[in-house]
């Protein structure tokens, strides 16, 4: 079965620093999305890829993925505290048509 | 505005209770989903639902139930069978099964007390 492994597990970075979170996948993404969480809260969408080489940015946030469809990266720009929260990473899983996870990213930015 | 509602955002429940957990969606979105959430762990799948009156198992499926007689309302039961169910639930739901982002609502804690 599929997995995806997110790293770091976490990152403290002071505001106004630039990060980079990264999304392996075991196997081939044919679709791979990125989601933001705030503690106790659901998931806000942020992004969504499926052709290797493609990046996207929205705001201060951009998404690539790699052209062998195996690793996804994650790039925040001058971080801000309202950038603060936990980043997952999914991706299609298959036949069910659910998405599998990995186990996210918790982004802590000092002001 | 659309979007997907869960309720209660805090259930607290005696063990050898079941306990239903709601969520409804008003996107029009044919597939739903439920995941469970624990500390330090990705989002577990329950169960899905790719349209009305039908409904298939997730991963971990065992001491759960839903049912699907609208396309808007995926409630799940959290039975006493489920042996370890204090845990975080998101429901999700998407336009179809295939290259959806899927949709999350604000998420119900369950304590097992």
């Amino acid at each position: 079965s599929q997995e995806l492994e997110q790293s770091p597990q976490s990152l403290i970075v002071q505001e106004g620093k630039n990060l980079t979170i990264n999304c392996t996948s075991s196997k081939t993404l044919y679709g791979l999305y990125w989601y933001k969480q705030k503690y106790g809260e659901g998931l806000i969408f942020l992004m969504m890829l499926q052709k290797g080489g493609e990046e996207k940015s929205h705001e201060k946030i951009t998404a690539k993925l790699d052209e062998k469809k195996q690793q996804s990266s994650l790039h925040i720009t001058a971080s801000q505290p309202s950038h603060a929260g936990i980043y997952l990473c999914g991706a299609d899983g298959g036949s069910q048509g659910n998405l599998i996870f990995g186990k996210g990213t918790k982004l802590s930015v000092k002001p | 505005d659309g979007g997907i509602t869960q309720s209660p955002k805090y259930l607290f429940r005696k063990e050898g209770q079941n306990v239903t957990l709601s969520c409804e969606q008003n996107l029009n979105h044919d597939a739903m989903y439920w995941y469970r959430q624990d500390p330090g762990q990705g989002l577990r799948l329950i169960y899905y639902s790719q349209i009305v009156n039908d409904f298939q198992k997730g991963d971990i499926a065992e001491g759960y139930s839903v049912s699907r007689e609208k396309k808007e309302s995926f409630p799940l039961t959290v039975t006493s069978a489920q042996k370890n169910p204090t845990a975080f639930y998101l429901c999700a739901s998407s336009p179809g099964l295939v290259y959806n982002e899927q949709f999350f609502g604000p998420g119900t804690r369950l304590t097992v007390l």
